[in-house]
């Protein structure tokens, strides 16, 4: 069975400062990798996603991950926080495998919270 | 429409009560999914739908949970005989199964409070 793993239940950073949301992973076989957001009072929205190739994947909003598969992590990085990105950020893995449909499993989510 | 849908956006009930919750996809996605977001916790996958085959019900709790998914579009998520547990916000999602993989569309969720 997979699992994710977010340490961190919330991160704090100023505005204008590099974010960093951490994720690690367990799964059998190759991984599929996401993170998704969720903004106060609206459903998750998909940001990124780690399939294959490259392991610096960019998404929406100036957001990207890095996949790295000895530390098993796929951390969420963003070079300058903005205020508007203060919501609640979902890691989640699916295995590489075709039976698994899109069906994923989700870590517990880390809160960001940017201040000016 | 636009996005996927779901109802009651807000559901208050007592304990003992059955409810029901409704999904409506986006047109043409035939993958469909239940997740589970419990205050404090993640996202708990409860049973997903895809196509015409069984669903994957691995994730229900109890068999006081049910869904089903008629038409290939609609869907209803039923907990009969509701505990406090039970109290979560349910969310539901929809994609197409292979193609833009793990890119799950989701709805906004029902927020279910069991007195």
């Amino acid at each position: 069975a997979q699992s994710v793993a977010q340490p961190e239940d919330q991160v704090n950073v100023a505005e204008g400062n590099p974010l960093t949301v951490k994720c690690t992973y367990s799964v059998s076989g190759n991984p599929y990798l996401f993170w998704y957001v969720q903004y106060p009072n609206r459903g998750l929205q998909f940001l990124l996603k780690y399939i294959t190739g490259d392991n610096l994947v960019k998404g929406s909003y100036g957001f990207e991950a890095e996949f790295n598969k000895s530390q098993t992590s796929f951390h969420l990085k963003k070079p300058s926080a903005l205020v508007s990105d203060s919501a609640l950020y979902f890691c989640a893995v699916s295995p590489m495998i075709k039976a698994a449909g899109n069906k994923l499993t989700f870590g517990g989510g880390t809160r960001v919270l940017v201040k000016p | 429409g636009a996005g996927v849908s779901q109802s009651p956006s807000n559901k208050v009930t007592e304990k003992g009560k059955d409810v029901e919750l409704r999904c409506d996809p986006i047109s043409g996605h035939t993958a469909l999914y239940w997740y589970r977001q419990s205050l404090g916790q993640g996202l708990e996958f409860l049973i997903y739908f895809q196509g015409n085959s069984a669903p994957d019900k691995s994730g229900l709790p109890s068999d006081r949970f049910s869904a089903e998914r008629t038409g290939g579009s609609v869907s209803t998520l039923t907990i009969q005989r509701t505990q406090q547990e039970d109290s979560a916000v349910y969310l539901c999602a929809s994609s197409f199964p292979t193609s833009s993989v793990g890119e799950l569309f989701f709805g906004e969720g029902s927020r279910l409070t069991v007195l």
